[in-house]
């Protein structure tokens, strides 16, 4: 069965830190890779998507990924009180239309 | 371009009742996947519509659970009767080509199922 696991925190860091949430995944035959954010109550948004390892940076977000020790990572730097949210990671093998969703990692930036 | 709509917001029903759930997805988009995140779990996958096929149904999770989509438009999912351990969020998303999560799928704000 495919796991994707995330620590379901809450995570808090200062505003201005960067905030490292993390996955890990169960299925080596994993190739696409996504970072969603969900505020309370709302619908979850697509932030991130990669799928090589390494690094893929945009603006102040950042995802990394080890195909080899099968984890991804989403870095926020200089973190704002509204990026206080709920993040999950989504993982897709390539013979799938369905990505596996991870638990989420609660988010929270005091000022 | 309105998003992917769902309807209600919340219910809460009695354990043993029936409820039903839709989802509009994006005018145009072919592909609709049903997910439901269970309270402090993961958001878990139903199944999911091409057109009106149900191209995978293999995560809902019982008999007690129908979801339908006449016309290829809106979808609909009934739980009858309802347990309660269905409480939780349902989550729909559109897309218009089957598995393009990176550019074009879209969630809605999702239904929240209170059964007491």
């Amino acid at each position: 069965q495919k796991e994707v696991e995330q620590n379901s925190g809450p995570l808090s860091v200062p505003e201005g830190a960067i905030a490292s949430l993390n996955c890990t995944y169960s299925d080596r035959g994993s190739q696409s890779f996504f970072w969603y954010r969900q505020y309370s109550g709302k619908s979850p948004e697509l932030i991130m998507s990669i799928y090589s390892n390494g690094d893929k940076e945009d603006g102040r977000f950042t995802a990394q990924l080890n195909k080899a020790s099968q984890y991804v990572s989403l870095l926020i730097r200089d973190s704002q009180p509204s990026d206080s949210a709920t993040y999950l990671c989504a993982v897709k093998s390539g013979g799938s239309y369905i990505p596996t969703f991870g638990r989420g990692t609660s988010l929270i930036v005091h000022p | 371009e309105a998003g992917v709509t769902q309807f209600p917001s919340h219910s809460v029903i009695e354990k043993g009742q029936t409820v039903t759930l839709r989802c509009d997805p994006i005018s145009g988009h072919d592909n609709l996947y049903w997910y439901r995140r269970v309270m402090g779990k993961e958001i878990k996958f139903l199944l999911h519509f091409v057109k009106e096929s149900k191209q995978d149904e293999s995560g809902m999770p019982n008999n007690r659970f129908l979801a339908e989509r006449t016309g290829g438009t809106y979808s609909t999912l009934k739980v009858q009767p309802a347990e309660l351990e269905d409480s939780g969020v349902y989550f729909c998303a559109s897309s218009q080509e089957a598995g393009e999560w990176d550019t074009e799928a879209f969630f809605g704000q999702g239904t929240r199922l209170t059964v007491v």
